[in-house]
């Protein structure tokens, strides 16, 4: 069992529709991380959380350390939100390596 | 500052030769990450270093691959003999070593197909 589970994997939407990806972990964690890759690769970081919640623009981020989940919401979908969103946990200080999802690819439908 | 810069962007190259890729961290970025992924997976590390130090070496780098960064600024992943399984997207990322959350910044990566 993967330390960092994302669920889905897959998720097809129509444009303005409220879309949750989730992110469940079972490691001790300093911080989460929300990333988005679009094709061709690139990654770039939306959110970084130790607690409670994020907003930026249509993105809202959310962590329960307690339950070791983290949900990342988008509102009024678009098709260039369709990317992998990847989720990576950072555990306590004495390592600096992530622990990355295998992400959940999002795919918006005009 | 232009973030984390990768060269090349994508490399084809036959099952044999030996591939170098470069990474340039942002610059005031002391520490400086090599991460694989495969299609369809996270990303999976791979090295890491603090400034010209190696820190840290996954067991998923066999003796073929060698990462370096001289001066403690760029960094250079080189693999020799590449074989059908090196295929994959070579990504980079750097950080800023002055405590607080470890927030890693990410390149465009370098997408690698050995043929």
């Amino acid at each position: 069992k993967n330390e960092v589970e994302q669920s889905p994997q897959n998720l097809t939407a129509q444009e303005g529709e409220f879309i949750t990806i989730n992110c469940s972990y079972s490691v001790g964690i300093s911080a989460l991380h929300w990333l988005q890759q679009h094709p061709g690769g690139g990654i770039v970081s939306l959110f970084m959380l130790s607690s409670g919640k994020k907003k930026h623009g249509r993105l809202i981020a959310t962590i329960n350390i307690q339950e070791k989940h983290s949900s990342l919401h988008i509102t009024a979908s678009h098709p260039r939100d369709s990317a992998v969103y990847i989720c990576a946990v950072l555990p306590p200080s004495g390592t600096y390596k992530y622990i990355f999802g295998t992400g959940t690819r999002l795919k918006v439908l005009a | 500052d232009t973030g984390v810069s990768q060269n090349p962007r994508h490399k084809i190259t036959k099952r044999g030769q030996n591939v170098t890729f470069r990474c340039d961290p942002i610059s005031e970025h002391n520490r400086l990450y090599w991460y694989r992924q495969t299609l369809g997976q996270g990303p999976e590390f791979l090295t890491y270093f603090q400034n010209e130090a190696q820190l840290e070496k996954s067991r998923l780098l066999s003796d073929r691959f060698s990462a370096e960064r001289p001066k403690g600024s760029f960094s250079t992943l080189e693999i020799q003999r590449t074989e059908q399984g090196d295929s994959a997207m070579y990504l980079c990322a750097s950080s800023l070593g002055a405590g607080g959350p470890n927030i890693q910044y990410f390149g465009a990566g370098t997408r690698l197909s050995v043929l």
